[in-house]
């Protein structure tokens, strides 16, 4: 079965660094997402992306937050300055259709310290 | 508006019972209802959906029911097997305004052999 696949698994950064985080969507999906979850509770929207551009982003989406899909395959989520807050679970996910049958991958535990 | 509440936060079942997990919503826009199952380090993988104009879906031994006029859907898993044991979420989307989930709070439920 299709996977979305993101990399790394964990990360830990110093506060204030940058970090990307890697996803590469299922190949026929025309949707992509990040969702966010801090440990213990319930997992958040971030953005949503189609055709080379952000559809949606919610208010945790602010400016430190940015993503990219370089190429025709991976999907990244960059935060430039990061806090100790950002430490999350980030997950991102893809669809064939807007907002339906998503299907996420196993995320990226970030740690900042 | 946007919140959807999920009750109960844990839950703890004999092999074979039937584990019902209830979500409320305000957001009348909502016209889609998914029902995820997530195990621990990986990402939420979608179960079973619904759309309101449905009263009841089953697929396999999960059964979303849904009542429109209440504003409230819930998941039962029939003949519940330890396998079972993760943690549930409700989501919900409004397709006309966005791609976005909104999720519930999450369920840890346990199923003991």
């Amino acid at each position: 079965e299709p996977e979305v696949t993101q990399t790394p698994s964990h990360q830990v950064t110093q506060m204030g660094q940058e970090v990307i985080l890697r996803c590469v969507p299922i190949s026929n999906h025309l949707y992509f997402y990040w969702y966010r979850q801090i440990l213990g509770q319930k997992v958040e929207f971030l953005v949503s992306f189609y055709n080379n551009e952000i559809s949606e982003k919610s208010e945790i989406f602010d400016d430190q937050f940015s993503v990219e899909r370089p190429d025709g395959s991976n999907f990244t989520l960059k935060i430039r300055s990061t806090k100790l807050e950002d430490s999350a679970m980030y997950f991102c996910a893809s669809s064939v259709l807007r907002g339906r049958g998503y299907t996420f991958g196993s995320g990226t535990r970030l740690t900042v310290v | 508006q946007q919140q959807v509440k999920q009750s109960p936060q844990s839950l703890i079942v004999q092999k074979g019972g039937i584990p019902i997990i209830n979500c409320a919503y305000e957001n009348t826009a909502f016209d889609y209802f998914p029902w995820y199952q997530q195990f621990p380090g990986k990402g939420p993988a979608l179960l079973i959906a619904i759309r309101p104009d449905v009263s009841e879906k089953k697929e396999g031994r999960f059964t979303i029911s849904f009542n429109k006029s209440a504003k409230q859907f819930s998941l039962h898993i029939m003949d519940s097997q330890p396998g079972d044991s993760a943690t549930y979420f409700c989501a919900a989307s409004d397709e006309t305004s966005g791609s976005r989930l909104t999720f519930g709070e999450g369920t840890q439920l346990t199923v003991n052999p």
